[in-house]
């Protein structure tokens, strides 16, 4: 596609639900990226895959948050049994690979995701 | 450790010109970037600097120095809407770590 498209934009779910997010990158962009970004708060990185693997999920913050990334395309983001510390927006990004570093990410328009 | 430090908030008049610093310490480098994040919208890449020196684009320009861990993003001839916040990027292999960004007010 033409940019970095996420779904849903917006999700409201119950504390202890588990909610999926989902993200497309740009067509042939190899690297792929999850942030989080809280209230006022910067960038915080969560997990990025390099085709279909995940070399750095050090950002992960607990075993609650996973992701998986299929056909070097889209990527989910699973976040089980929702917690109020959850609520921020998810922000996906893709780029290229690292031979053309000084391309910088493309990000999506996240999700925002609320916890109550 | 991880880390990188840019001022919270600065406030500049329209015409003016403003410089935003960005001081870095992380394991790797492999480039920094900058970018640019209005309120409740997604982060656009604005400049990348992976040599030392300065890298012009139109009224933005972007400074590296690797051997201080410190850059500045220069935005000449402020227009209102440059109003936004402006985060400091450094690429660590192919992972961004991102600062906390600094909220540029303009004033007319």
């Amino acid at each position: 596609g033409a940019g970095v498209s996420q779904s849903p934009s917006n999700k409201v779910t119950e504390k202890g639900k588990d909610v999926e997010l989902r993200c497309d990158p740009i067509s042939g962009h190899t690297a792929l990226y999850w942030y989080r970004q809280r209230l006022g708060q910067g960038l915080e990185f969560l997990i990025y895959f390099q085709g279909n693997s995940a070399p750095d999920k050090s950002g992960l913050p607990s075993d609650r948050f996973s992701a998986e990334r299929t056909g070097e395309s889209v990527s989910t983001l699973t976040i089980q049994r929702t917690q109020q510390e959850d609520s921020a927006v998810y922000l996906c990004a893709s780029s290229l690979s690292r031979r053309e570093a000084n391309y910088g990410y493309t990000f999506g328009s996240g999700t925002r995701l609320t916890v109550v | 450790g991880q880390n990188i430090d840019q001022p919270t908030e600065m406030t500049a008049t329209e015409g003016a010109i403003v410089q935003i610093n960005c001081t870095y310490q992380t394991s790797g480098f492999n480039g920094l970037f900058w970018y640019q994040q209005h309120a409740g919208e997604a982060p656009t890449f604005l400049s990348y600097n992976v040599l030392d020196g300065l890298e012009e684009k139109g009224r933005f320009s972007s400074f590296l120095s690797r051997s201080k861990g410190y850059s500045y993003l220069l935005l000449k001839e402020l227009q209102m809407k440059d109003s936004a916040s402006y985060l400091c990027a450094v690429r660590d292999g192919l992972k961004g770590i991102f600062g906390k960004g600094t909220r540029l007010h303009i004033l007319p």
